[in-house]
């Protein structure tokens, strides 16, 4: 029982290159989210997913796309990496919007030089 | 921007104290809810209320949704290590939207 899955771990990038973070849930939810984590911040929702197919903005949008690729599959792209992204970056689950027990993912912790 | 206050920011406690730890908004929300994060984890739901009023318990840990809808609270009675994290607090203010997290209240608890 896998739950939801975030690749990779660990990532460094330089500053304005790009790159896709993987999330994938094995409990057929509905819903998907990724969310960032910084220092004495707590937990900022970037984009959500409510359902296959739709995507919406979260709280900090700028500088991100998402792919709802299936209902399994949530992806996150940093198109031109910044310093200011650097960040743990989780992805979450749940059955529903409704739904609050989320299932999160153990995290991509993302340094940008 | 975040529309929790969560406090206090952190606590050192020794083991077997009580502890307790609070979240409070500016509006109104339908839904609280408690995480707790372990080191190099994600977060982990703890408790959830749904009714202004509600008192819930999980083992050591009690939680209340206030009654005016714009705070609640999280107990930890008799600490003991594995405490030891980060604890959210989360709510949201409607049933079609994703939740909002507080900054955490970060848990260190001394032998």
């Amino acid at each position: 029982n896998a739950g939801v899955t975030q690749t990779p771990k660990f990532q460094v990038l330089k500053t304005g290159q790009s790159m896709t973070l993987q999330c994938a849930q094995d409990m057929n939810h509905n819903s998907m989210y990724w969310y960032r984590q910084d220092p004495g911040m707590g937990l900022r929702l970037i984009y959500y997913s409510a359902s296959e197919g739709t995507t919406d903005k979260g709280e900090v949008p700028n500088g991100y796309n998402v792919s709802r690729l299936n209902k399994r599959e949530f992806s996150l792209r940093l198109e031109s990496a910044a310093p200011s992204q650097t960040s743990v970056y989780f992805c979450a689950s749940s059955e529903t919007v409704k739904n609050y027990g989320y299932t999160f993912g153990s995290g991509t912790r993302l340094t940008v030089v | 921007g975040q529309q929790l206050n969560q406090s206090p920011q952190s606590m050192f406690i020794q083991e077997g104290e009580d502890v307790s730890m609070n979240c409070t908004s500016s509006s109104i929300f339908n839904t609280w809810l408690w995480y707790k994060q372990d080191p190099g984890e994600g977060p982990v739901l703890l408790i959830a209320l749904y009714k202004a009023g509600e008192l819930t318990s999980n083992g050591r840990l009690t939680a209340q949704f206030g009654i005016t809808r714009k705070d609640s609270f999280l107990n930890i009675s008799a600490s003991i290590p594995s405490d030891v994290g980060i604890y959210f607090c989360a709510g949201s203010r409607s049933g079609n939207t994703p939740l909002v997290f507080g900054k955490g209240t970060r848990l260190s608890v001394i032998a």
